[in-house]
């Protein structure tokens, strides 16, 4: 089983700054790698898949970046309805999920 | 539109049983696998279970594995999950979500809202 793991637990931000976030794997996932955003009472919605590749609809400040076993997922000036919960997700093997930065206001 | 609607949660004793459906519209249902995924009270995600869109393969967590058996009827554009032998450990939000390819590419572009089972005596 992959393990993933993501840093920080919390991130606190003001509006209009750049958050970045951390995920990790147990082993390397290549390039197998989704990030999705969960707000409150919310189903996830896929951000990022492939490590880097936005989803349909998905604002130009959200990016993914990384390969093996380090990846990142950045949004570049934070919006208010950004402010949610984030899990990246390996497809490498069975799929896992990490357990989720939130990101609140700062 | 596009959506996919969770039914047939609720309180169910240990070692009951419950089926959940989740109906599909707003685009070829047939053409993509399916899976289930659940969150217990303030947890993370957990993968359950996956079906491909012919419904011939399936797949399952080792954690429910011999318990749940998820299904598909395309005809009703419907996914189901048959759980049995419930444990409270099993108590969770389970969301159906639809994969982005005909077997299994493993990641998510469009979920339901999610039905709550709770599994307690």
């Amino acid at each position: 089983e992959i393990v993933m793991t993501q840093s920080p637990a919390t991130l606190s931000v003001s509006p209009g700054e750049r958050a970045t976030l951390s995920c990790r794997a147990s082993q390397s996932v290549t390039s197998n790698l989704a990030w999705y955003q969960q707000k409150p009472g919310q189903a996830p919605r896929l951000l990022i898949y492939d490590a880097s590749t936005r989803a349909t609809g998905i604002p130009a400040r959200f990016s993914g970046s990384g390969s093996g076993t380090e990846f990142t997922l950045t949004i570049s000036s934070l919006q208010s309805e950004d402010f949610a919960v984030y899990y990246c997700q390996q497809y490498n093997n069975w799929p896992s999920f990490g357990p989720g930065t939130k990101v609140d206001i700062k | 539109e596009v959506q996919l609607l969770e039914s047939g949660g609720g309180l169910v004793q240990p070692r009951g049983s419950l089926r959940l459906s989740c109906a599909a519209s707003g685009f070829t249902f047939s053409t993509y696998a399916m899976i289930w995924v659940r969150q217990a009270p303030g947890k993370g995600l957990e993968w359950v279970s996956g079906i491909s869109g012919s419904g011939g393969r399936t797949y399952y967590a080792d954690s429910v594995k011999g318990r749940f058996t998820i299904s598909r009827d395309n005809s009703k554009n419907t996914l189901y999950l048959q759980m049995n032998s419930l444990r409270v450990e099993d108590t969770a939000v389970y969301y159906c979500a639809k994969d982005t390819a005909l077997v299994t590419a493993w990641y998510f572009d469009l979920w339901g809202r999610g039905t709550l089972v709770t599994v307690s005596s």
